[in-house]
This record gives structure tokens, sequence and C-alpha cells, in this order.
């Protein structure tokens, strides 16, 4: 069965203090690795997908990295607009099959 | 904008009642997911469907139905309602084109509270 395990579950960090975020995953080959942002009451916005281990992808203050068993999403410098619940999820390689996502890891940052 | 339209944004009605949940997906995708999230669960995969026919299920109730008509927008029904059915429900859609083309995008989410 495939899993996702996102750590931690709650992270609190001072404006300008970067970290990262964990995503590790066990799915049966891999379709793709999601990273979603999801705001208090509001759906997941797409945020990156990595296709490979070694592929990096990066919008502003996030980059997101891929190796064989996890992924990181590395927040540089973050700000308090950069709070919120951030997901991952992965994707098997048989055709259409569904995204399996972790709980998520809250993000706290203050000013 | 994600570009995918979900319709009520809540919903509030009382256990043993019916409601149905609407999602317009993204102009020009073919496959339509439909997720639940409750606060200790995170977010469930219900039921996929892929240009009208379902396509892969999940964890989806007996009590819960869905399906997605000839334009391609998609209808979760949710009968017999209980208490543990609160939840956000959300719809997402994609290509579901070439192998880089599985990106899905969701949209706002309908809220039902059942009392």
């Amino acid at each position: 069965e495939d899993q996702v395990t996102q750590s931690p579950e709650a992270l609190r960090l001072q404006e300008g203090e970067s970290s990262s975020l964990n995503c590790s995953y066990t799915v049966s080959g891999l379709r793709g690795l999601f990273w979603y942002r999801q705001d208090p009451g509001k759906g997941p916005e797409f945020l990156f997908t990595l296709y490979s281990a070694g592929e990096e992808k990066e919008k502003e203050r996030l980059k997101a990295t891929l190796t064989k068993k996890e992924s990181f999403l590395h927040i540089t410098a973050p700000k308090p607009e950069d709070s919120a619940t951030y997901l991952c999820a992965v994707q098997a390689p048989s055709g259409n099959t569904p995204l399996v996502f972790g709980k998520g890891t809250r993000l706290s940052v203050i000013a | 904008d994600s570009g995918v339209t979900q319709t009520p944004k809540h919903l509030i009605t009382a256990t043993g009642q019916r409601v149905t949940l609407r999602c317009s997906p993204r102009s020009g995708d073919l496959s339509v997911y439909w997720y639940q999230q409750s606060l200790d669960q995170g977010l469930q995969f219900l039921i996929q469907y892929y240009n009208g026919e379902e396509r892969a299920k999940g964890n989806i109730l007996e009590r819960f139905s869905a399906q997605q008509f000839p334009d391609l927008h998609s209808e979760l029904n949710l009968s017999s309602l209980e208490l543990g059915d609160s939840a956000l429900y959300f719809c997402a859609s994609s290509v579901v084109g070439g192998f880089r083309e599985t990106e899905a995008f969701f949209g706002q989410g309908t809220r039902l509270t059942v009392v």
C-alpha cells in the first residue's frame, strides 16, 4: 500500500529563519511526487511536481527536492505569508491512479 | 483561481438526510477526483472518474456515490448522513494526458456540517 509520512506535524519559525519539511514515501514505483499548499478552509494549491530522484524545482522562497525515498521542501527566509499547511502526495505509475496524501506540515511564520 | 468550481461552498443538514455536491472541472480536464478532508484524517481519496467512467475507488462508503456527466461535471451524492460525515469535500481535476500531465488542481471545497 502506498504511504506518505510528513514531518514535522507542525513547525514554528521566526521570519527569515530557513528550514525544511520532510516527506517520506513508499510506493511501488513513482509516477510523480506533488507538493501543495493549503490555507485554512481552502482547497490545496498546486506548487510542484517532481518525477525522478535528483530533480529540484524552485518557486520564490520554496525549493523542492526528491530522492528515491523522500522529498524535502526547503523554505528560505520565510515570511508570515508563507504560513500554511504544506501537503505532499505521491502517485503510482499504474495509469491514472489518484494522489495519496500525507497529513501535512502546519507551518507558522512569526514576524 | 484553480479553474475547478465546487458548489455549494457550505452545507448544513440533519442526520439521515441526503445531499449532492457538484464539481465543474477545469476546461479540458477529463479526470475528476473526490477527496474528503477531516481534521484527524487528512485528505482521503474517495473516487475518480475519467471521461464519464469510474476509474478508481478509495475508501468510499456505500452510502456515498458519484457520477460524471457527458459535459464532464461530476456530482457526489451522500445519503443517510451521519455526524461523522461532517468534513470538507474537495474535487480535483487533471488532464491525464501524457506522462507529465498529471498535476491535479483542486476546487475550494464544500464544507458539510451534519447536525
